[in-house]
């Protein structure tokens, strides 16, 4: 099976602030991955699809980089509704994965 | 697009379980299918997928045996039979659409439902 790896797990950041949170794959699985958001008591939102596709409704302030095995999610210029918990997502194999999770507080 | 869990409640260890989720609001029958869960204070976890023909079926290791999924394109609902649960098995279960644009995502959840395996 294919392990995802996020870090950091969680990490303390303040509003303008530029946050990049990395996503590592056991083996490649070339773009097959998706970053998601996830608000206390709310189910997980899409934000990027494909390693580097912004999903429709998602603020220009999140990109997402990478291909094979190392991936990232970037977010430029920290809002305050950005405060959450971010997981990335492997559809690669037949038995999907997530990263473990990256708590974003103030 | 509309998904909504129901099933959920509390159950002893060694019991059984029968999610629903109810689809609306896009052609249930052209979408595959997951099951993701998340354990209290716990992040998310992979459960189960089915294809739109249902000729598809996995699971992850946690679970095979002992959860089966299904679906039913009449009524655009999509099941999870839990069986010999344990304690661990206790979390919100997420219904989660998946949409293919170039590579597979899941772009829809359900507001997920509280499975709690308890003595």
């Amino acid at each position: 099976d294919i392990q995802m790896t996020q870090s950091p797990s969680s990490l303390s950041a303040s509003v303008g602030d530029r946050v990049t949170i990395t996503c590592r794959a056991s083996q490649t699985i070339n773009d097959n991955l998706s970053w998601y958001q996830q608000k206390v008591g709310e189910a997980p939102k899409v934000l990027v699809s494909a390693a580097s596709t912004l999903e429709s409704g998602v603020p220009s302030r999140f990109s997402g980089r990478g291909s094979g095995t190392e991936f990232t999610l970037t977010i430029t210029s920290l809002q305050p509704e950005d405060f959450a918990t971010y997981y990335c997502f492997q559809s690669y194999s037949t038995f999907y994965s997530f990263g473990q999770g990256t708590k974003v507080v103030i | 697009v509309q998904l909504v869990e129901s099933g959920g409640g509390q159950v002893k260890p060694g019991g059984s379980l029968r999610l629903s989720c109810a689809a609306s609001g896009f052609t249930f029958s052209s979408y595959n299918m997951n099951w993701v869960r998340q354990a209290p204070g716990k992040g998310l976890e992979w459960v189960s997928f089915i294809s739109a023909s249902s000729t598809y079926i996995f699971y992850a290791d946690s679970v095979k045996g002992r959860f089966t999924v299904s679906r039913d394109a009449a009524d655009s609902s999509l099941y999870l039979e839990m069986t010999s649960l344990r304690p661990e098995d206790t979390a919100v279960y997420y219904c989660a659409r998946e949409a293919w644009v170039g590579r597979p995502f899941i772009d829809f959840w359900g507001q997920g439902t509280l499975v709690t395996v308890s003595s």
